[in-house]
């Protein structure tokens, strides 16, 4: 079972709102991945965390808050969001750390708009 | 830093057909691993092949296969026998270790019925 799980699929905000995007793999993975997709390119890296803590942050600004609560769940906590935020919103978890532990498995994404 | 250039954006082939969409990529590496993504309407980002840099033999998945040229830089997808559902988006994507995946910027693959 290769399955990540993204809620909701779609997502409509105001700029004053807080929402969270939420991300739940039962593969046994201890890597997860937070990415953005504007549409028509790849992804774009913004958050790695490697046994539920976070490794890589790519600079992205404060008003996304990742959390790992434990090793099969991620969310993102949304607040004070712009416009050019819309986006796909994608997850994807793998293994960590040895050979044959790089293949990312992807959930179907949050399509995010904020208006 | 690594880079991923598809420099086909646009690709269509008739049903049944074969086509390849290229890939080259960037790299002072030499064990590292290189991914093809398939995106379709649906979103979803699903993997099609994956290839370690240390194995000389090309990776094969039913219909799909690969053909990795290490010198080159070079990791083009080959689909064999075009079905409508191959219509997606194709990312080529390199990986060293390090937890980033780096992305190509897409090829767009049409079938024609």
């Amino acid at each position: 079972d290769t399955e990540v799980t993204q809620t909701p699929k779609h997502l409509v905000m105001g700029m004053t709102n807080k929402k969270s995007l939420k991300c739940e793999q039962h593969m046994g993975h201890r890597a997860m991945y937070w990415y953005k997709q504007k549409a028509k390119k790849p992804p774009e890296l913004m958050f790695v965390y490697s046994y539920e803590k976070l490794s890589i942050n790519e600079s992205v600004p404060s008003r996304f808050s990742p959390e790992c609560p434990n090793s099969s769940l991620l969310n993102l906590h949304l607040h004070a969001l712009q416009p050019e935020d819309s986006a796909l919103y994608l997850c994807a978890s793998s293994q960590a750390g040895g050979r044959g532990t790089d293949t990312q498995y992807f959930g179907p994404g949050t399509r995010l708009t904020v208006l | 830093a690594q880079t991923v250039t598809q420099s086909q954006p646009e690709m269509s082939v008739q049903e049944a057909e074969t086509v390849t969409l290229s890939c080259t990529y960037d790299t002072s590496e030499s064990d590292y691993y290189l991914f093809w993504y398939k995106q379709p309407p649906s979103r979803q980002m699903i993997l099609v092949i994956r290839q370690e840099a240390y194995k000389q033999q090309n990776a094969t998945e039913n219909r799909f296969s690969v053909n990795f040229q290490k010198a080159a830089k070079s990791f083009s997808l080959k689909i064999s026998d075009s079905q409508l559902g191959d219509a997606a988006m194709y990312f080529c994507a390199y990986f060293l270790g390090n937890e980033k995946l780096t992305f190509g910027t897409g090829t767009r693959l049409t079938i024609i019925p």
